[in-house]
């Protein structure tokens, strides 16, 4: 089974700041990589496929990068509604998700 | 439109076997590449992937809970079945249903399930 290791656990950063979570699988799962935003009480929602392909109706600011076992999202400017969990998930072989990075206000 | 919606028991004791029904709506299962799955959240803990149907009826298990689970689906009715024997406490979530290929794309409410005597 593929293990999806998320860093940092909690992240503190200022509005319109940059933001940068990183996810590492304990080997390769191509670019077979997708991220999610979770807000309390609510499903999560798709932002990144394919390690770099936005999902449809997600901002520019959020942006992904990586293939094989390291990858990254980036969030370039925060707004107040991102400050959610943030979940990697691999589908290269079965499904797993990460254990989530808290994007906190600093 | 595509939505999906999550249905069953909020209460379970345990030993018992869980059903829960994905009924959904603007897509087809028997469109090629189509799957719907079914993902679990413990109360503040993180999301866990449980099983994964395909338009073609191939099943995909989590390794772990493979052996207590059951996914099935119905085209005609736009239903996928999620099964789960032998209930713990610690089964206790919010389960999701969502539209699959194979990232999750679209998700239902979810379903809160207790699992207590």
């Amino acid at each position: 089974e593929i293990v999806m290791t998320q860093s940092p656990a909690t992240l503190s950063v200022s509005p319109g700041e940059r933001a940068t979570l990183s996810c590492r699988a304990s080997q390769s799962v191509s670019s077979n990589l997708a991220w999610y935003q979770q807000k309390p009480g609510q499903a999560p929602r798709l932002l990144i496929y394919g390690a770099s392909t936005r999902a449809t109706g997600i901002p520019a600011r959020f942006s992904g990068s990586g293939s094989g076992t390291e990858f990254t999202l980036t969030i370039s400017s925060l707004q107040s509604e991102d400050f959610a969990v943030y979940y990697c998930q691999q589908y290269n072989n079965l499904i797993t998700f990460g254990q989530g990075t808290r994007l906190e206000i600093k | 439109q595509i939505t999906l919606k999550e249905s069953g028991p909020t209460l379970v004791k345990p030993t018992q076997t869980l059903t829960l029904t994905c009924t959904f709506s603007g897509f087809s299962l028997s469109t090629s590449g189509v799957g719907v799955g079914w993902i679990r959240q413990p109360p503040g803990k993180a999301l866990e992937w449980l099983a994964l149907i395909y338009w073609d009826d191939d099943k995909r298990y989590s390794p772990s809970l493979k052996s207590r689970l059951t996914i099935t689906k119905d085209t005609s009715k736009n239903q996928v079945v999620l099964t789960m024997t032998n209930m713990d406490p610690v089964d206790t979530a919010t389960y999701y249903c969502a539209h699959s290929g194979p990232f999750f794309d679209i998700w239902g409410q979810g379903t809160m399930v207790t699992v207590s005597s």
